[in-house]
């Protein structure tokens, strides 16, 4: 079955710091990838997508790009800020009835 | 827009309660879905609604038992649930099952529930 493995932390940076939380996934067929974002006490927000291969998704300065040779979708940041504390959840959909597919989700704590 | 509303908040009900989680959507999205999320841990499958059908049950409990009564709403009913069933319960929707990007889902709040 389809499967997502992501550092699980918690991740602890300064500010301003460049952040990399890796995700790679096992699935068949052609899967559209995913991140979300938890704040505390609160449901997930869609971060990003890719719905195909060498697609780069971005938002709020954070990006991934859906890499097929490596099986991967990294999300990246160049200057993170303390408000971007929260749990990171990589995801993939294989395209069935059958919801998502998350990883264990990565804390990540930015220190000022 | 792409706003998922869940209601109430927070729940805390007993072993013998009958309460109802509510979601609603007006995104014209026909798949709609329940998670359940324990602390420190991923959303899990509950239910999958496609144009009102059930089209996936991840062999819960029928302590839970869900209903869709038209295309924006989404309802879970409890009834005799126990403390484990303590947790975070998230709705989601999308523009309806598939691929390229048409199955992108989009979370509620969640409903926070305590059972004692």
């Amino acid at each position: 079955g389809d499967s997502v493995t992501q550092m699980e932390g918690p991740v602890t940076l300064s500010e301003e710091a460049f952040l990399t939380i890796n995700c790679t996934y096992t699935a068949t067929g052609y899967p559209s990838l995913f991140w979300y974002v938890q704040y505390p006490g609160e449901g997930l927000q869609l971060l990003l997508k890719a719905t195909k291969a060498d697609d780069k998704g971005s938002n709020k300065g954070f990006e991934a790009t859906y890499r097929k040779e490596t099986t991967s979708f990294h999300l990246e940041k160049g200057s993170v800020q303390v408000s971007d504390s929260a749990v990171y959840f990589c995801a993939l959909s294989g395209g069935g009835a059958d919801g998502l597919t998350f990883g264990k989700g990565t804390h990540l704590i930015i220190q000022p | 827009d792409t706003e998922v509303t869940q209601t109430p908040k927070h729940l805390v009900m007993g072993m013998t309660n009958k309460k109802s989680l509510k979601c609603e959507q007006h995104m014209g999205h026909r798949a709609m879905y329940w998670y359940k999320q324990k602390a420190k841990k991923p959303p899990e499958l509950m239910f999958v609604y496609s144009y009102e059908k059930l089209s996936i049950n991840e062999s819960v409990p029928s302590r839970f038992s869900p209903e869709c009564p038209n295309s924006s709403l989404l309802n879970l009913h409890l009834h005799a649930l126990q403390p484990e069933d303590s947790a975070l319960y998230l709705c989601a929707s999308s523009s309806r099952v598939g691929s390229g990007g048409q199955e992108t889902q989009y979370f509620g709040p969640g409903t926070r529930l305590l059972v004692l």
